[in-house]
């Protein structure tokens, strides 16, 4: 298994609080992903990094900023939380760009009350 | 826009029986990628097999093979001699390649394993 971890795996907070979400691997590799997971949308890209200080948006990405100080972690923050973003949070991480199969962590379950 | 879809939302098998899970997607692409992912109740979401669209030979991973037909852009999953652990939700990826990132996901099938 990819050594993909994620940090907190469960978390309850109230509405407009800020709320960051850890990710960490330790393979190295480049590309780095945070998708949410919705009943009825599957996986959705959130936010993606391509490189230390390099990151970019995906699909749903309002509400939503990372930061990649360290190859090893990326970081996802929502400045303030809505009950719309109750959600499951995966992390992924691939050694090339879109060509290379994507590695999964076990994923953030967060609830916004 | 790429689109995925998964036709069918639950699926059954008895054990030691085969089961064929579909995809069909959407694109003006020559060139892509295709994946299963595997996610059971623990949330992990663990990759299945992988299909390059430029190999005509279809990805083989043990029991699990794939049935891609490129021209109807269909992408179909075949458990073979299925097992109680194989009981999850499936989602078929696409992925488009190329500089523009997109990795899209279908909304899944739930597959039942009965003893």
């Amino acid at each position: 298994d990819a050594g993909i971890t994620q940090s907190p795996r469960h978390k309850v907070t109230e509405t407009g609080t800020p709320v960051t979400l850890r990710c960490h691997q330790t393979e190295n590799h480049r590309y780095m992903y945070w998708y949410r997971q919705d009943p009825g949308h599957g996986l959705r890209l959130i936010h993606y990094s391509y490189g230390v200080k390099d990151t970019d948006k995906g699909e749903v990405s309002d509400g939503y900023s990372v930061s990649r100080s360290k190859t090893e972690d990326f970081l996802l923050t929502l400045e303030s939380a809505t009950s719309s973003q109750t959600s499951v949070y995966f992390c992924a991480i691939s050694q090339d760009f879109s060509t290379d199969t994507q590695y999964f962590g076990p994923g953030t379950r967060l609830t916004v009350l | 826009a790429q689109t995925v879809t998964q036709s069918q939302p639950e699926m059954s098998v008895q054990e030691a029986e085969t089961v064929t899970l579909s995809c069909t997607y959407d694109t003006s692409e020559s060139d892509y990628y295709l994946f299963w992912y595997k996610q059971p109740p623990s949330r992990q979401m663990i990759l299945v097999i992988r299909q390059e669209a430029y190999k005509q030979q279809n990805a083989t991973e043990n029991r699990f093979s794939v049935n891609f037909q490129k021209a109807a852009k269909s992408f179909s999953l075949k458990i073979s001699d299925s097992q109680l652990g194989d009981a999850a939700m499936y989602f078929c990826a696409y992925d488009s390649g190329g500089s523009n990132y997109k990795l899209t996901f279908g909304k899944g099938t739930l597959l039942t394993v009965n003893p």
